[in-house]
């Protein structure tokens, strides 16, 4: 299982971003997938979640109608279009796998390395 | 949104010594509460998911024990590669998805 996140970089207050991890091991579509991000200095807070199905995905409240998760199954790749960005999403992004195939048990045995997104003027 | 409060913030503790992480939930999360280690400039570990299950490859002397609101994690006799930071994590109360604020396990 290998997650490899890309997009990250610096932004100023208002702009968007996209952000991809690409998985190789496993398929994308099996897992119920994630982005959890890390402000620098802070500890873990989750961002979103999509269901393997792809039909059902939920959002931390702060990020509700800016980011959207999505993914791309012939890509193996899931993404986060981050819109309407604020210095207080300044972080590492992490995307990261649950467990259990098919199952909504959100906790992650499987971790990208992160890419650093930076808000700032 | 179920609040994790992890204690101490930081644990100063020598090899060899049992190390003991308390995870305090703001509300009942069953079992469904999940413990990762995390070094620096790295991705975070799952160590235990459900309160008390090793993941793949964890190390025995990592357990983790509670259920409703008070949980624990040991570290029976901590190894060198065990001083980093530790996260809690909750699924039973979601959205949010929360984490506790981590507990620093450093080399006294």
């Amino acid at each position: 299982v290998h997650l490899l996140e890309s997009g990250g970089g610096l932004v100023q207050p208002g702009g968007s971003l996209r952000l991809s991890c690409a998985a190789s091991g496993f398929s994308l579509s099996n897992y119920a997938m994630n982005w959890v991000r890390q402000a620098p200095g802070k500890g873990l807070e989750w961002v979103s979640t999509m269901r393997s199905s792809g039909d059902d995905t939920r959002y931390t409240d702060s990020v509700k109608g800016r980011f959207t998760i999505s993914r791309d199954n012939s890509k193996n790749t899931l993404y986060l279009q981050m819109n309407s960005l604020r210095a207080e999403d300044t972080a590492v992004y992490y995307c990261a796998k649950v467990a259990i195939s098919s199952s909504w048990d959100i906790f992650f045995d499987g971790w990208g390395q992160g890419t650093l997104v930076t808000v700032s003027s | 949104e179920t609040v994790l409060t992890q204690s101490p913030a930081t644990l100063s503790l020598s090899p060899g010594e049992r190390a003991t992480l308390s995870c305090r939930a703001s509300q009942s999360v069953d079992s469904y509460l999940a413990w990762y280690q995390q070094k620096p400039g790295q991705a975070p570990r799952l160590l235990i998911y459900d309160a008390s299950n090793r993941a793949t490859g964890i190390p025995a002397r990592f357990s983790g024990s509670g259920s409703g609101t008070d949980f624990t994690l040991t570290i029976s006799s901590l190894e060198p590669e065990d001083f980093a930071f530790y996260y809690c994590q909750q699924r039973k109360n979601w959205p949010p998805i929360t984490f506790g604020q981590g507990t620093r396990l450093e080399i006294k």
